[in-house]
C-alpha cells in the first residue's frame, strides 16, 4: 500500500541554523500539507500546497518557513533560522482530492 | 474559531470491554470529519471519513458515527493492540483544506 515517507526521522540542530525536512507524498496525490505536533499538544496545520503554490497557511507559518516541490516526487519544508520553540514532530500529508489526508511517520526536530 | 473537543482524555478498558470515544465539533459548515489512530512517536494513521449526519463507517472492531454536533468512535470487544491515541479532525467549508485536530483520546486496553 502506498505510503507517505519522511526523512530524516530525527533531526537535531542548533538554534539559528537552517533545516530542511523532506517528504515523498503518495505518487498520484495532488495536494500536500505540513503539520506539526509539539510534545503533548494537538496536531496543528502549517501549510497546504497545490499546483506548485501555497494554497493556505496558518499563523504559525511565518517568514521563517518555506515549502518547495523541487521535483516530481519530493516536498520539502525549510525553516530558515530555527528557534527553541520549533522543536516538535513535523508531519507531511498528502491527498488525492481535498478531503482525506494521509500522513507520514513524521520528523522529530530538536532545536538545542 | 472552530473547535474540536475529544473526550475522555484517557480511557482504560479491560480486554473485551466495549466503549465509545466522543468528538464534538463547532464548525461553520462541516465538509468532513476524520478519525485517525496515532501510536507513540508515529504519524496519524487514517481510519474513517464521515461527511454527513447519520453516516456510519465500520472497520473490524471500530465503528464511527456522525451527528450534526458530534461523532462517536465505538470500540467493540477491544484487544490490547487497539491501545493508541485516537484523533478526530474536522474540515470546514469556509477554511479551506486544513484539518483542525482535537487533542485525542489515549486508549489503553489491559489484557
Amino acid at each position: 500500500e502506498p505510503e507517505v515517507t519522511q526523512t530524516p526521522s530525527h533531526q537535531v540542530t542548533q538554534m539559528g541554523q537552517e533545516v530542511i525536512l523532506r517528504c515523498v507524498p503518495i505518487s498520484n496525490h495532488l495536494y500536500f500539507y505540513w503539520y506539526r505536533q509539539i510534545l503533548g499538544q494537538k496536531v496543528e496545520f502549517l501549510v497546504s500546497f497545490y499546483n506548485n503554490e501555497i494554497s493556505e497557511k496558518s499563523e504559525i507559518f511565518d517568514d521563517q518557513f518555506s515549502v518547495e516541490r523541487p521535483d516530481g516526487s519530493n516536498f520539502t519544508l525549510k525553516i530558515r533560522s530555527t528557534k527553541l520553540e520549533d522543536s516538535a514532530m513535523y508531519f507531511c500529508a498528502s491527498s488525492v482530492e481535498t478531503d482525506t489526508q494521509y500522513f507520514g511517520p513524521g520528523t522529530r526536530l530538536t532545536v538545542l | 474559531e472552530d473547535q474540536v473537543t475529544q473526550s475522555p482524555e484517557a480511557l482504560r478498558l479491560q480486554e473485551g470491554e466495549s466503549s465509545s470515544l466522543n468528538c464534538s465539533y463547532t464548525v461553520s459548515g462541516l465538509r468532513g470529519l476524520f478519525w485517525y489512530r496515532q501510536d507513540p512517536g508515529k504519524g496519524p494513521e487514517f481510519l474513517f471519513t464521515l461527511y454527513s449526519a447519520g453516516e456510519e463507517k465500520e472497520k473490524e472492531r471500530l465503528k464511527a458515527t456522525l451527528t450534526k454536533k458530534e461523532s462517536f468512535l465505538h470500540i467493540t470487544a477491544p484487544k490490547p493492540e487497539d491501545s493508541a491515541t485516537y484523533l478526530c479532525a474536522v474540515q470546514a467549508r469556509d477554511t479551506g483544506n486544513q484539518f483542525y485536530f482535537g487533542t485525542g483520546t489515549s486508549l489503553t486496553v489491559i489484557p
